[in-house]
């Protein structure tokens, strides 16, 4: 079974700030990786597809990148509604990352 | 508007059933793979259960498998996981999610909460 880790568990920023989230795989998923946004009370949504594929109305400031067993979400100025938590997921049986906390610092 | 609307969570006790359903508006259900996510209060996200476009093709998770039995009605477009002899651990919200690409999930219902307590 691939597992997916992301780091770090909490990342502690200020708006206008770079985040830069980090997902590992266990083994190689290719670019059959995707990114979510989850804020409380609400579903997940769809940020990028395929390692680097922004889902559709997702801001230009939201981008993928990596293969393999290595991908990151970059976020390049952080808005005061990015605060929230971020999972990767991968094709293998579905599985999801344990996630990444944004927080206000 | 593409939208997935669950329904049918409640507070059940161990060992107890319950069916959760999930109706499609603006798009046709039957046109792609469905699954249903579930997220336990405080945790991460967890699949629960996939089915193809022909309903032929059907998986689960390893903690729900020969519990819990995903099907989809074509005529009502919705989708439905019925969850027999429910733990406490099965304690979370249900989502139902459309999936693209063969993985990913772009579209999320809000969710209903299903909640296993004696």
């Amino acid at each position: 079974e691939i597992v997916l880790t992301q780091s770090p568990a909490t990342l502690s920023l200020s708006p206008g700030e770079r985040a830069a989230l980090s997902c590992r795989a266990s083994q190689s998923v290719s670019r059959s990786l995707a990114w979510y946004q989850q804020k409380p009370g609400q579903a997940p949504r769809l940020l990028i597809y395929d390692a680097s594929n922004r889902a559709t109305g997702i801001p230009a400031r939201f981008s993928g990148s990596g293969s393999g067993t290595d991908f990151t979400l970059t976020i390049s100025s952080l808005e005061p509604e990015d605060f929230a938590v971020y999972y990767c997921q991968q094709r293998s049986n579905w599985l999801f990352g344990q996630g990444t906390q944004v927080e206000i610092k | 508007e593409e939208q997935l609307v669950e329904s049918g969570g409640g507070l059940v006790q161990p060992g107890e059933s319950l069916r959760v359903s999930c109706a499609a508006s603006g798009f046709s259900l039957n046109s792609y793979t469905m699954s249903w996510v579930r997220q336990a209060p405080g945790k991460g996200l967890e699949w629960v259960s996939y089915i193809g476009i022909s309903s032929s093709d059907i998986r689960y998770a390893d903690s729900v498998k020969g519990r819990f039995t995903i099907s989809r009605d074509k005529a009502k477009n919705s989708l439905y996981l019925q969850m027999n002899s429910l733990r406490d651990e099965d304690t979370a919200m249900y989502y139902c999610a459309r999936e693209r690409g063969g993985y990913y999930f772009d579209t999320w219902g809000q969710g209903t909460l299903v909640t296993v307590s004696s």
